[in-house]
């Protein structure tokens, strides 16, 4: 079966820096996204890993090991603005050249001052 | 501004009725998705479309249908077999299915019962 670990919850104070930890356990991988939810909005992606190693975007990186299954979201100079929620999610490929996107539970961050 | 559009943002369901869940994209994606938002779980697809007039199941398909008529289109009819219909549930699309494509989403239906 198809496996996506992410903690529940997380708690960090504003102006920190905070780390999401993804566990996956998939038959193939194409590549891993993260994506930030607010309560009851859309997700809205944030990033794209397909190699190994660190992507970085302003206040956000993004890192992943194909060899250990593991990728983290990290999250720098924390504002109030960034509590939501965090979805991992991977890529397959499926049947009839579909990629399938498999998401785990996401993990809720507080930022408290 | 290019986007996704769901509606109702509630939508209440009595015993035995269909109700149907707009969503409309002027993105000009190919692909369009619906997934089932559930508290302590993943999203999980119920059904995808690659391209017009053409679409196919998700991992949780039973008791939903939908259509896809046009491109911007993808309505989803929750059916009085869906016997749990109670859920956030999300509209996505992507320029394709490629695997670098991130998917866009609309800001949901919150569907529950009367």
């Amino acid at each position: 079966g198809q496996n996506i670990d992410q903690p529940t919850e997380m708690t960090a104070t504003e102006g920190a820096i905070v780390q999401i930890n993804c566990t996956y356990q998939t038959s193939g991988f194409n590549g891993l996204f993260w994506y930030q939810q607010h309560a009851g909005e859309a997700p809205t992606f944030l990033s794209y890993n397909v190699l190994d190693g660190l992507e970085e975007k302003g206040r956000f990186s993004s890192f992943l090991s194909r060899s250990k299954g593991y990728s983290y979201l990290l999250l720098k100079e924390l504002q109030m603005k960034d509590s939501a929620s965090y979805l991992c999610a991977v890529t397959l490929t499926s049947g009839g050249g579909y990629n399938k996107l498999i998401f785990g539970a996401g993990t809720r961050l507080a930022v408290h001052p | 501004d290019g986007g996704i559009t769901q509606s109702p943002k509630y939508l209440f369901r009595k015993e035995g009725q269909n109700v149907t869940l707009s969503c409309e994209q002027n993105l000009n994606h190919d692909a369009m998705y619906w997934y089932r938002q559930d508290p302590g779980q993943g999203l999980r697809l119920i059904y995808y479309s690659q391209i017009v007039n053409d679409f196919q199941k998700g991992d949780i398909a039973e008791g939903y249908s939908v259509s896809r008529e046009k491109k911007e289109s993808f309505p989803l009819t929750v059916t009085s077999a869906q016997k749990n219909p109670t859920a956030f549930y999300l509209c996505a699309s992507s320029l394709t299915t490629g695997t670098h494509q991130p998917q866009h989403f609309g800001d949901g239906t919150r569907l529950s019962i009367l």
